[in-house]
């Protein structure tokens, strides 16, 4: 059974990086049928798509974000992770990381999330 | 891209329906029959319920019903149950591999 665990600091300072990696277990991240992908929920807002990577390093990003994003993959790792540079306290979230499909464009495996704090 | 338009509420008795729309544009919504739905209980994952507009993932019950037309989608919830208490987002594909989230509607069992 396919699981996804985030891990990644809870606290990170104005102006910095955020970074947080996703560990895929139970099948291979190696697929040609999904791409993985993160996901943040604000405080007291809805959900909010910040982009996926495809196992070759192929990367696809929310428009809004895009110039502070950075997804990554580490096949050998089973790993891919998000980088989120110049952060301001409107970056403090949820963040999920999910497997989406590839051809029909749904997230049907979640992580639990992980809370970020932006603040000094 | 703009987030997809939900009302924020939706409610009803035990037993009853609730129907909830999801509006976008022609360039999401309208122009993909790529919509899914998540169910979102505060503090745990999102759950995905339906995708391509109408499915459901292996078991999900058949009282979650998806539809659209034109620019906008829409849950129906029958034989409502205490545990269908939860948030509810829609999502489209929007080209070029972008997702659109909608804004979330809150369901409450009364």
């Amino acid at each position: 059974q396919l699981q996804l665990q985030e891990s990644g600091p809870g606290l990170v300072k104005p102006s910095e990086t955020l970074s947080l990696t996703c560990t895929v277990s139970g099948d291979s991240i190696s697929t040609d049928y999904y791409y993985w992908g993160w996901i943040r929920q604000p405080p007291g807002k809805g959900l909010e798509w910040i982009g996926n990577v495809y196992y070759t390093g192929i990367t696809y990003h929310n428009p809004s974000l895009k110039s502070r994003v950075t997804l990554s993959v580490d096949t050998s790792k089973a790993q891919f992770s998000l980088k989120l540079s110049s952060v301001t306290a409107a970056d403090t979230a949820v963040y999920y990381c999910a497997r989406s499909s590839y051809n029909y464009f749904y997230m049907d495996v979640w992580g639990t999330g992980t809370t970020v704090t932006v603040a000094s | 891209q703009s987030a997809l338009t939900q009302p924020p509420s939706a409610s009803g008795s035990p037993g009853q329906s609730v129907n909830f729309s999801c509006t976008g544009t022609s360039s999401d919504v309208g122009a993909y029959n790529y919509v899914s739905w998540y169910q979102h209980h505060p503090g745990k994952a999102p759950k995905l319920i339906i995708y391509e507009v109408t499915k459901r993932p292996s078991g999900v019950p058949d009282r979650f019903f998806g539809s659209k037309s034109g620019n906008a989608a829409s849950l129906t919830v029958s034989g409502l149950q205490a545990e269908d208490e939860a948030d509810y987002y829609c999502s489209s594909y929007a080209g070029t591999n972008i997702f659109v989230f909608g804004s979330g509607t809150k369901v409450t069992v009364l």
